[in-house]
């Protein structure tokens, strides 16, 4: 199974900041990698697919990019609807593996 | 208006079987352009992919579950269920079902709203 390392756990800052979380796969997965936000009590949803490809809807402030096996999700002048927790996902081959998540809170 | 809806029952005796259905509405189950999964969230922990039925009829589970789990489709009522056997509390958990988009790469782009499935005597 291809592992999904995905870091830091957790993440604070405040309104307008600028904020990066990373996932490494345990092996070459092309650029099959997707990023999710998920909101307390509610399914997650779409955000970033094929490592960089903008979902329908997502504002423009929240960019993916990749380098090897190391995938990175930034998010530019952070605003409150976007502290959420993050999961990144490898859509390579089964089994879909998610990376642990990362939880973005208010500094 | 596209949607996922799950359904079954929330409560699960151990040993027991647990079986959800989702529903699909505004779109074909059978178009070719989609697979169809489930995913679970145990309470307080990340998401896991548990299993996917493509438009093949051709399954993958995951490697934990894959002794207990059938994934299937049923084409006239446009659902797919999940079947998962001799549960424990460790299967305890928000179960969603979800799309798999051939064109965003194999990304789940819909899902259903969840529902939370206890395993308790």
């Amino acid at each position: 199974d291809i592992q999904m390392t995905q870091s830091p756990s957790s993440l604070s800052a405040s309104l307008g900041d600028r904020v990066t979380v990373t996932c490494r796969a345990s092996q070459t997965i092309s650029t099959f990698l997707n990023w999710y936000q998920q909101k307390p009590g509610r399914a997650p949803q779409l955000l970033i697919y094929a490592a960089s490809s903008l979902h329908g809807g997502v504002p423009s402030r929240f960019s993916g990019s990749a380098s090897g096996t190391e995938f990175t999700l930034t998010i530019r002048n952070l605003q409150p609807e976007d502290f959420a927790t993050y999961y990144c996902q490898q859509s390579y081959s089964a089994p879909y593996t998610f990376g642990q998540g990362t939880k973005l809170e208010i500094k | 208006q596209l949607q996922l809806q799950e359904s079954g029952p929330r409560l699960v005796k151990p040993s027991g079987t647990l079986s959800l259905t989702c529903t699909v509405s505004g779109d074909s189950i059978t178009n070719s352009a989609y697979y169809w999964g489930w995913i679970r969230q145990p309470p307080g922990k990340a998401l896991e992919w548990i299993g996917t039925v493509y438009h093949s009829g051709s399954t993958s589970y995951r490697s934990s579950l894959r002794s207990r789990i059938t994934i299937s489709v049923d084409t006239a009522r446009n659902q797919f269920s999940l079947k998962l056997t001799y549960v424990t509390g460790a299967d305890t958990a928000v179960y969603y079902c979800a799309r798999q988009s051939s064109g965003h790469l194999d990304a789940s782009d819909l899902w259903g709203h969840g529902t939370v499935v206890t395993v308790s005597s």
